[in-house]
């Protein structure tokens, strides 16, 4: 089946620690993203790419970092700068420019719920 | 900016009652505009859709319609199950340019009581 998968599923961190949450997708797609979600908040971009190689800050950047040198694989670090880590994170992708009017529509995976030691 | 403004939550209704979940959006040009659904501790999940203005989208009895005039696209549902339950989001992507980002409404809480 095709779909995006993130683990863990839960995860803790200790204090001064970085800590790396996976995210594959076997859909093809261009673009992956990465959000926050704080409870009874909505979602927070953290960074997206939309190309192998390639990625942009989102719009609460600081305290993460990412790689993007697979097609397949997006996975997010949240360092020990990031001070309030504790959160649901979820993963997304989309098809981008080949995928015509769907171009923009993303999938999400089930989730990482991280929180603190 | 471009920007998409949800009526809060959360809304608490009883099985068989009507649901509507304003969504009114802020953008240039012609966005695309989707619905999503995020049951407890799950992902989210594409609802619906509408890439131009009168589209309705429509799944699993929800539907929406794409009103340019006065900007925005309320999700309707005639009859709601306790398993509707879960948080809905609006979102609208701008298609110009190669832009791929979402923007996201905070999302509205519906609860559905037996």
């Amino acid at each position: 089946d095709g779909g995006i998968t993130q683990s863990p599923k839960y995860l803790f961190r200790k204090e001064g620690q970085n800590v790396t949450l996976s995210c594959e997708q076997n859909l093809n797609h261009d673009a992956m993203y990465w959000y926050r979600q704080d409870p009874g908040q909505g979602l927070r971009l953290i960074y997206y790419s939309q190309i192998v190689n390639d990625f942009q800050k989102g719009d609460i950047a600081e305290g993460y970092s990412v790689s993007r040198e697979k097609k397949e694989s997006f996975p997010l670090t949240v360092t020990s700068a990031q001070k309030n880590p504790t959160a649901f994170y979820l993963c997304a992708s989309s098809p981008g420019t080949s995928g015509g009017l769907a171009k923009n529509i993303q999938y999400f995976g089930a989730g990482t719920r991280l929180s603190v030691l | 900016g471009d920007s998409v403004t949800q009526m809060e939550g959360p809304v608490t209704l009883s099985e068989e009652a009507f649901l509507t979940i304003n969504c009114t959006y802020t953008a240039t040009g012609y966005p695309s505009l989707f619905w999503y659904v995020q049951y407890p501790g799950e992902g989210l999940q594409l609802l619906l859709k509408a890439t131009k203005a009168d589209d309705k989208g429509s799944n699993k009895g929800f539907e929406a319609t794409y009103r340019k005039e006065t900007t925005s696209f309320h999700l309707e549902k005639g009859s709601v199950q306790v398993s509707d339950s879960a948080v809905y989001f609006c979102a609208l992507s701008n298609n110009a340019g190669n832009n791929r980002k979402l923007i996201w409404g905070l999302g509205t809480s519906l609860a559905v009581n037996p």
